[in-house]
This record gives structure tokens, C-alpha cells and sequence, in this order.
């Protein structure tokens, strides 16, 4: 089982609308929902998006996920500069029984 | 709210065991609808699963850890722990602990799966030096 592919980078400026891509398995996102993380440097991850589209309380709603097939998709609007920081997906793999992650997508707000 | 702690050495000699324990508090470690799992990050890099622990007291691990590898806990203490054993340097990498929510009612009264970690440790920096 391999990891979930993410792009390692992306960036935007403020305002700006960034989407970051997930791409799974059919064990993997193809099976089972995407869960998102957002971890600043020196900290532990964060929750983000649940359940592929459902945000914990205190996530604002600028960010959202979706899911289609073995994809899925974190879109982060009217961009920040508190939103720098790495984010990760990662879902249930049944092949693995456990957890797989993404590599990481590290965002920059120019 | 529940919080997580994770405490260990931080220092490790080569080929010998790892030894972690996570504590829990603000909740009950034996409350259904969650697991417990260990999360691992080497220097730089992204995250890796190592394994979890779940509500029955069964446990998976990450196949390339699994011969070394042991997750346990102890109700009494409201801890789990890991041990990974004949440790190198390429266990050296922050040691997280997290809790896994398993699923959730929606407001139709539908349950949906997600696995998600919605309460992680501060992390604990580990270290495997000869």
C-alpha cells in the first residue's frame, strides 16, 4: 500500500480560492471517506475536514473538502496568511487495516 | 476536553527498545466510539501511521513495523503505550499520539465512518543514537 499522492506544493495569494488534490486507492479513498489535517511548523496536526466534507466546530467554513472515486479534494477560499502551513489527507485502507496519509502539501500565501 | 500526553525518553540507544506511554485525561480511555493510535514524523517528512488500538483491545500495525511493534494498554492508568524494539537511526522522528473518532450521527440519524485523529498529542521527540 502506498501512501495517498498529494502535490507538495501549492500557494495563492490572499483572497485567492487554492484547491489541493488527494489520490488514493480503491482501497484506500475509494473504499472509505478522506479526513484532512493542517499541521503549522513545530505543532501537532490539526483536524480539518472529516468524513470528507464535514468540518470540526471551529474550522471556518472558508475551508472544504469533496470527494469523487479514488480523489478527493481540499479547497481553501478567500486565502489567509494564517493558512501557511503543510496539510495532509489521509483515509482507512482495507487492505492495510490502518491508516494511510498523504505526503503532505506544504502552502505557501504570497 | 480529553487531552493527550505523550512521555518517553528521549533518547534511545541503537538496537535496544523504544518505549512510549500515552495519557489520557479529561475522558475515559475505554469510551466507546473511539480508538487509539501512534503517529510517528521523521525529521522533515510527513506523516506515518504506525499503528492503533482498538476498542476491543485488538490491535493493527503498519506492516513495516509490525515485527517490532507493540501497542497496549492499561485501562487502570487510562494509558496506552508503544513499544518498538531493536530501534535504528531511522526511528529517530517526533512520536505522536491521537485519538481516533470513529464515526458519527448525522442529523438524520444516519452513522458514518471517518476515522478521523480529532485529538492528537503535543508530540515527543525521540532520538536513537549509538
Amino acid at each position: 500500500q502506498s501512501a495517498l499522492t498529494q502535490p507538495p506544493s501549492a500557494s495563492g495569494t490572499p483572497g485567492q480560492r487554492v484547491t489541493i488534490s488527494c489520490s488514493g486507492s480503491s482501497s484506500s479513498i475509494g473504499s472509505n471517506t478522506v479526513n484532512w489535517y493542517l499541521q503549522f511548523p513545530g505543532t501537532a496536526p490539526l483536524l480539518l475536514i472529516y468524513s470528507n466534507n464535514q468540518r470540526p466546530s471551529g474550522v471556518p467554513d472558508r475551508f472544504s473538502g469533496s470527494k469523487s472515486g479514488t480523489s478527493a479534494s481540499l479547497a481553501i477560499s478567500g486565502l489567509q496568511s494564517e493558512d501557511e502551513g503543510d496539510y495532509y489527507c489521509a483515509a482507512w485502507d482495507d487492505s492495510l487495516k490502518g491508516v494511510i496519509f498523504g505526503g503532505g502539501t506544504k502552502l505557501t500565501v504570497l | 476536553q480529553v487531552q493527550l500526553q505523550e512521555s518517553g525518553p528521549g533518547l534511545v540507544k541503537l538496537s535496544q527498545t523504544l518505549s512510549l506511554t500515552c495519557t489520557v485525561s479529561g475522558g475515559s480511555i475505554s469510551i466507546g466510539g473511539y480508538y487509539w493510535t501512534w503517529i510517528r514524523q521523521h525529521p522533515g517528512k510527513g506523516l506515518e501511521w504506525i499503528g492503533i488500538m482498538f476498542s476491543s483491545g485488538s490491535t493493527s500495525y503498519n506492516p513495516s513495523l509490525r515485527s517490532r511493534l507493540t501497542i497496549s494498554v492499561d485501562t487502570s492508568k487510562n494509558q496506552f503505550s508503544l513499544k518498538l524494539s531493536s530501534v535504528t537511526a531511522a526511528d529517530t522522528a517526533v512520536y505522536y499520539c491521537a485519538r481516533v473518532g470513529v464515526g458519527y450521527y448525522d442529523s438524520s440519524g444516519s452513522y458514518y465512518y471517518y476515522y478521523g485523529m480529532d485529538v492528537w498529542g503535543q508530540g515527543t521527540t525521540v532520538t536513537v543514537s549509538s
